[in-house]
């Protein structure tokens, strides 16, 4: 089975700086998804980047980019200018390509905190 | 925003009683899915469906059933709800045009058994 681990329970970053979360996952497969979804308080769930394993470039989503490195099963999330409203807890997601139906496994989570 | 709606957004009640979850969609997306969440395990699937009539179990289906007669209704029923299925629910959807389609989520409803 599929598992993504997120190591960092929390992290925090000053306001205008630039903070790295990092995410793992396992899998056998060679076609998949990854993402990065935002939880703010309001508890809504927000997509802040999408990455496709066979795409070499990594993706990037204004202040958002990811590091992704497949061999190393590795795909962090480092968020640049960091804006208070950039505070929330972070997920990161996997997903099968194929006929996975789109079915999400995800981390535990990073909460994330910016002070002014 | 996508046009997804969960009812009730806030639930109390008692253990034993049944509970239903209501997922509404307005993208007439085919993929419909419904999560939980809890603290230390980020969100975890409990059961999807591919098309009107057609669902299938996820990770944590035990003590949940669904069903989808119409496209823009997902359902989620709690038969006999127990204080472990106190929880955070979100459905979401995809248009699964392929497999890695983005997944929209809906507000959340919170769920709480006493």
């Amino acid at each position: 089975a599929q598992t993504v681990t997120q190591s960092q329970p929390e992290m925090s970053v000053q306001e205008a700086e630039t903070v790295t979360l990092s995410c793992t996952y396992d899998t056998s497969e060679s076609d998949y998804y990854l993402f990065w979804y935002k939880q703010p308080p309001s508890r809504q769930m927000i997509l802040v980047i999408r990455q496709e394993a066979y795409k070499q470039q990594n993706a990037t989503e204004n202040r958002f980019s990811v590091n992704f490195q497949k061999a190393a099963k590795s795909f962090s999330l480092k968020i640049s200018d960091s804006q208070l409203g950039d505070a929330a807890m972070y997920f990161c997601a996997y997903t099968a390509g194929g006929t996975s139906y789109g079915k999400l496994t995800f981390g535990q989570g990073t909460i994330l905190t910016v002070h002014p | 925003d996508a046009g997804i709606t969960q009812s009730p957004r806030h639930k109390v009640t008692e253990t034993g009683t049944p509970v239903t979850l209501r997922c509404h969609q307005t993208e007439n997306h085919r993929y419909m899915y419904w999560y939980r969440q809890d603290p230390g395990h980020g969100l975890r699937l409990i059961h999807y469906s591919y098309g009107v009539k057609d669902t299938d179990k996820g990770e944590v289906s035990d003590g949940y059933s669904v069903s989808r007669s119409k496209t823009e209704d997902f359902l989620l029923t709690l038969e006999s709800a127990t204080s472990s299925q106190t929880s955070v629910y979100f459905c979401a959807i995809s248009g699964g045009r392929q497999g890695g389609d983005t997944q929209y989520f809906g507000p959340g409803t919170r769920l709480t058994v006493l």
